[in-house]
């Protein structure tokens, strides 16, 4: 069975600082491994994915994510936080097999000025 | 424009009276989810439809129905809504399960449920 995990439901970081959000995760054959972000009052939109091309996967707004296999682990980072970012991230996982989605709890960012 | 809608986008009703929230897509997608969303237990699966006539259980799909008659529509039905279904709801659709587990996913706006 697949699992997500989102370390902190909550991140704080300071305006032009780094943002990492961090998702493990656990399958038994090879993942997808998604970050979709909700801003308020909003659905939720993708911000990239991973399909097993290049380990490094850029998305929108300047967020990128590493897989990194043998920490089982997708995290995400932007290298300069913009109060836009404030919203809430979430990490998910699928397989070839398992086409559903399974879903972290979410990481709620927040952005100091 | 591409796109996911959902009807009523917040709506209060009481204990036991039918309700139903509207979902429909513009994108032709074969796939199409109900999510709720709450506090601390990110997305949870309710129904989902691979495509027309074709339905079945997510994770949390006790005291809802779904229905999948046309391609571009999938309503969400509470029949006898309770207080533990409050929650905010997410409709997903996306393009097809050939490509296995890979597809995007595109939500609706979201409609936020209180039940009284």
């Amino acid at each position: 069975a697949q699992s997500v995990t989102q370390l902190g439901s909550h991140v704080s970081v300071s305006e032009g600082a780094l943002v990492l959000l961090r998702c493990n995760y656990s399958s038994s054959v090879p993942p997808y491994l998604f970050w979709y972000v909700q801003y308020p009052n909003q659905g939720l939109q993708l911000l990239l994915k991973y399909t097993s091309a290049a380990t490094l996967v850029k998305g929108i707004n300047g967020f990128e994510a590493e897989f990194k296999k043998s920490e089982t682990s997708f995290h995400l980072t932007k290298p300069s936080a913009h109060m836009s970012d404030a919203a809430e991230y979430f990490c998910a996982v699928s397989t070839n097999s398992n086409y559903q989605l399974i879903w972290g709890a979410g990481t709620k960012l927040i952005i100091k000025p | 424009e591409a796109q996911v809608t959902q009807n009523p986008r917040y709506l209060i009703t009481v204990t036991g009276k039918k309700l139903t929230v509207t979902c429909s897509q513009n994108m032709n997608h074969e796939y199409m989810s109900w999510y709720r969303q709450d506090p601390g237990l990110g997305l949870r699966q309710i129904y989902y439809s691979m495509n027309v006539e074709v339905t079945d259980k997510g994770d949390v799909p006790e005291g809802y129905k779904v229905s999948r008659k046309e391609k571009r529509n999938f309503p969400l039905i509470l029949e006898s809504p309770s207080p533990n279904q409050t929650s905010l709801y997410f409709c997903a659709s996306s393009p097809g399960v050939l490509a296995g587990g890979r597809e995007t996913q595109y939500f609706g706006p979201g409609t936020r449920l209180l039940v009284l």
